[in-house]
């Protein structure tokens, strides 16, 4: 069975400063796409990042990136210089890549950024 | 381009009743998805269609249900509300099966 286990409820960091947010996931698959999505108290789920299983390249998007170990099925998330306007609850979603756009989804992590 | 809408967005319904979403995806897209999520369970995947056809159905009993219609617009019915159907219901549309998600702003229900 695929699971997803977010192990950080709540993190805060200072405003300026660096966070990573852990994920990891669980698979007999060897090719899927990873996402990190992120929830502000509006509701609307946002997209951050994705990364395909196949690339070995770490994705990056602006300030976010992640670190993305594929043996150690990790995939986490590092937002860099962070904002006020970061603070959001985390999603970090998997998604096999032959079962259409079934997405299993961690519990999340809310993130507190410190002015 | 508009973004993926969800209708109504808050509804109070009693044990018993049934109860029908909608959501409108982004212009194009042809798959909508559509998850539960509550504070005990988190999102769970409800089921997916695409050009009208179901594609993928997650573990939920059989009150719950969904179709698409031909511009692609989706429904979700809930019948014989429980009240552990209380949850955020977000609705998801990607141009394609397998392609990335953008989700709509949720329904809130609450059943009494």
């Amino acid at each position: 069975a695929q699971t997803v286990t977010q192990s950080q409820p709540e993190m805060s960091v200072q405003e300026a400063e660096t966070v990573t947010l852990s994920c990891t996931y669980d698979t007999s698959e060897s090719d899927y796409y990873l996402f990190w999505y992120k929830q502000p108290p509006s509701r609307q789920m946002i997209l951050v990042i994705r990364q395909e299983a196949y690339k070995q390249q770490n994705a990056t998007e602006n300030r976010f990136s992640v670190n993305f170990q594929k043996a150690a099925k990790s995939f986490s998330l590092k937002i860099s210089d962070s904002q006020l306007g970061d603070a959001a609850m985390y999603f970090c979603a998997y998604r096999p890549s032959n079962t259409g756009n079934q997405f299993y989804f961690g519990t999340g992590t809310s993130l507190t950024v410190i002015p | 381009k508009a973004g993926v809408t969800q209708t109504p967005r808050y509804l109070i319904k009693t044990r018993g009743q049934q109860v029908t979403l909608s959501c409108s995806p982004i212009s194009g897209h042809r798959s909508v998805s559509w998850y539960q999520q509550t504070p005990g369970q988190g999102l769970q995947f409800l089921f997916e269609y695409f050009s009208e056809t179901q594609r993928n159905k997650g573990n939920f009993p059989g009150r719950f249900s969904g179709r698409q219609f031909s511009n692609s617009r989706s429904e979700m019915n809930v019948s014989t509300l429980e009240l552990g159907d209380s949850a955020l219901y977000l609705c998801a549309s990607s141009l394609r099966s397998a392609g990335e998600q953008y989700f709509g702003p949720g329904t809130r229900l609450t059943v009494t």
